[in-house]
């Protein structure tokens, strides 16, 4: 079964790097989403991206934040410079045009240090 | 705000038992979805209710939907050590936005 795949699975960076966090949606899919959840928390949205631009961004997602979809495969997040607060597990998920669910992967665990 | 909660926010029950978590929303949905996360895992799909549906069943989980209260509840028939796991409600307000996820249910099956 077709599957989103995220790399890095984690990553243990310092303070005031930057990130850049990797997904590899389901092919068919035109909608992309990334996620967040805190250690023990909720899953929180941060940004959808269709046709090649955001169409929504939650308050997390600030100017730290950008997404790409640089090769039309690929949809990365980017963190321009690392807090300690970012630490979380970080998931990607897309959802086919006709479709209503949404899939997510894996998850990429980001430790700030 | 549009958030599924879920209740109870943990269950314990015996291997065997049936186990069921209920999930209540405030706005009008599309859909709403439930979704299973092992410790320190991805989130993985379990089923999909429409908001003109009233009921679905996939194997041995229930899901019914009662939009004029905005809950849904999800039930697991027979449960299975491997069941042991959070399990989240998320609702959409339309067919491709986004969802909202509840805080969660954490279920311990015990043996």
């Amino acid at each position: 079964e077709p599957e989103v795949t995220q790399t890095p699975s984690h990553q243990v960076t310092q303070m005031g790097q930057e990130v850049i966090l990797r997904c590899v949606p389901i092919s068919n899919h035109l909608y992309f989403y990334w996620y967040r959840q805190i250690l023990g928390q909720k899953v929180e949205f941060l940004v959808s991206f269709y046709n090649n631009e955001i169409s929504e961004k939650s308050e997390i997602f600030d100017d730290q934040f950008s997404v790409e979809r640089p090769d039309g495969s690929n949809f990365t997040l980017k963190i321009r410079s690392t807090k300690l607060e970012d630490s979380a597990m970080y998931f990607c998920a897309s959802l086919q045009e006709s479709g209503n669910t949404i899939y997510f992967g894996e998850g990429s665990w980001l430790t700030v240090v | 705000s549009q958030q599924g909660e879920e209740d109870p926010q943990a269950l314990s029950i015996q291997e065997g038992e049936n186990a069921t978590m209920n999930c209540s929303y405030k706005t009008s949905i599309n859909n709403l979805q439930w979704y299973r996360q092992n410790s320190g895992r991805g989130l993985v799909h379990l089923i999909l209710i429409r908001s003109n549906e009233r009921e679905k069943h996939s194997g041995r989980l229930r899901v019914t939907l009662d939009t004029s209260k905005k809950s849904s509840s999800l039930l697991i028939t027979a449960s299975r050590a491997a069941d042991t796991a959070s399990y989240f409600c998320a609702t959409a307000k339309n067919r491709d936005d986004k969802i909202i996820f509840g805080k969660g249910t954490r279920l311990h099956i015990l043996p």
